[in-house]
């Protein structure tokens, strides 16, 4: 079955890069890699997503490994708001397109 | 601004006792999902609706049901609540299958 690892929580601080690793080493060859992320009393929200190739957005940084058995999440500068817990996704195209979630980080950014 | 909403954010309702909770959303989407998510845990799929055909997943319990009257709301339906099923209830919407999912505020369930 494939799934996602994650560290239970880290801590980082403000204003500083963080980097949020994955592990991901029953992916197949089509599955897309997602993060989302959940602020305190809110429903998740969509950070990134790629497929083998680097991504970048006005939120984050997705790097993944060339054999895509791993990925990360990068915050080029945190702030207090983005302290939530970072959910790494595989994205499945069974008949359907299926979100498998993993565990989650909860991330603790200290000022 | 385009969005999800949930109502009621709260809801309390007693063991046995049917209960409904709505979603609507002004983005138009293909798709609209619902998940459970217990204290601590990630959100967990219950099921989906691509414009009006029903998706189940395989574990969802058949307590619960759905309902998609229309492209703009969605319907979960708890037909006998038991303690287990104290939640958060959020729903999502996306324009197809593999886009982006943009979630409601959730609707936290209380069964006393």
């Amino acid at each position: 079955d494939a799934k996602t690892t994650q560290p239970n929580s880290m801590e980082s601080n403000e204003e500083e890069p963080v980097h949020l690793p994955c592990n991901h080493s029953t992916i197949s060859g089509t599955d897309y890699i997602h993060w989302y992320r959940q602020l305190p009393s809110q429903g998740p929200e969509y950070v990134i997503h790629g497929l083998t190739s680097n991504v970048n957005n006005r939120m984050a940084s997705l790097a993944i490994a060339e054999d895509r058995k791993s990925s990360t999440l990068i915050l080029h500068r945190a702030t207090l708001r983005d302290a939530a817990v970072y959910y790494c996704i595989l994205g499945r195209m069974d008949s359907n397109y299926q979100l498998i979630w993993g565990a989650g980080t909860k991330l603790i950014i200290k000022p | 601004d385009a969005m999800v909403i949930q109502n009621p954010r709260y809801q309390v309702t007693q063991f046995g006792k049917p209960v409904t909770l709505s979603c609507s959303q002004t983005l138009n989407h293909n798709v609209m999902y619902w998940y459970q998510q217990k204290s601590s845990q990630a959100p967990k799929l219950l099921f989906h609706y691509y414009d009006k055909d029903f998706n189940n997943e395989a574990d969802t319990p058949d307590n619960f049901q759905s309902r998609r009257p229309n492209t703009s709301f969605c319907f979960l339906d708890i037909r006998s609540p038991g303690l287990g099923d104290a939640a958060m209830y959020l729903c999502a919407t996306s324009g197809e299958p593999y886009n982006e999912q943009f979630f409601g505020p959730g609707t936290r369930l209380t069964v006393l």
